[in-house]
């Protein structure tokens, strides 16, 4: 059974604290993606990555950077958390090329107080 | 632009009812179209997809939908919904090899 995992369920920290939310595929899938999820925004893609050592920004990276040092680990790095970061992340992997459909992980509830 | 819609934030059902779910989409190419569900408190898992071919789609849990091109649309539908089918479902569409747009999301709720 394919897999996505990410590292907390749920997680609380103090502003400016550096967060660090880690996600791990086991589908030797090229592609993985970082999104926050708000309510009535949908899906948001922060950065994505399609092979390791690169990067690619999505359409709202502002605030947050991201590393992908192994083909299965993607990790998503707040610099330094804001309350305005406070929300659900979702971590997606997917094949490379058109068509294939992204696998997601359960979620990582940030709370920034 | 490129852009999918649900228009339905929330839709309430009765349990044994028939459901659609609306999805419209705005990309210039074929698309590659999704949709998605959402339990509470959990990530997404794809209850089917539409590449080409057949119109008509089946996926699991008994969800099926339809691509209509005239109408850019991409509808799911359920004959008899469950009390276990509430959750968040969104639709989406694959535009190029790492792109995705993601409708805002529907939220069904099931009456007993």
């Amino acid at each position: 059974d394919v897999k996505v995992t990410q590292s907390s369920r749920y997680l609380v920290k103090r502003t400016g604290e550096k967060v660090f939310l880690e996600c791990v595929q086991d589908m030797d899938h090229e592609n993985m993606f970082w999104y926050r999820q708000d309510p009535g925004l949908g899906l948001r893609l922060i950065y994505f990555s399609y092979d390791v050592k690169m990067k690619e920004k999505g359409d709202i990276p502002e605030g947050y950077s991201v590393s992908r040092e192994k083909k299965e680990r993607f990790s998503l790095i707040l610099e330094s958390a804001s309350t305005n970061q406070t929300s659900m992340y979702l971590c997606a992997s997917s094949r490379q090329g058109a068509g294939y459909e992204q696998y997601f992980g359960p979620g990582t509830r940030l709370t920034v107080t | 632009a490129q852009s999918v819609t649900q228009p339905d934030i929330h839709i309430t059902v009765s349990e044994g009812a028939s459901l659609e779910l609306r999805c419209n989409y705005s990309y210039g190419a074929t698309p590659y179209l999704f949709w998605y569900v959402q339990s509470p408190g959990q990530g997404l898992q794809l209850l089917l997809k539409y590449f080409s071919g057949d119109t008509l789609v089946q996926g699991i849990k008994g969800f099926e939908a339809e691509f209509k091109r005239s109408q850019s649309s991409f509808n799911l539908r359920k004959p008899s919904v469950h009390w276990s089918d509430a959750a968040e479902y969104f639709c989406a569409v694959g535009a190029g090899t790492y792109k995705y747009i993601f409708g805002t999301g529907t939220r069904l709720k099931v009456l007993a």
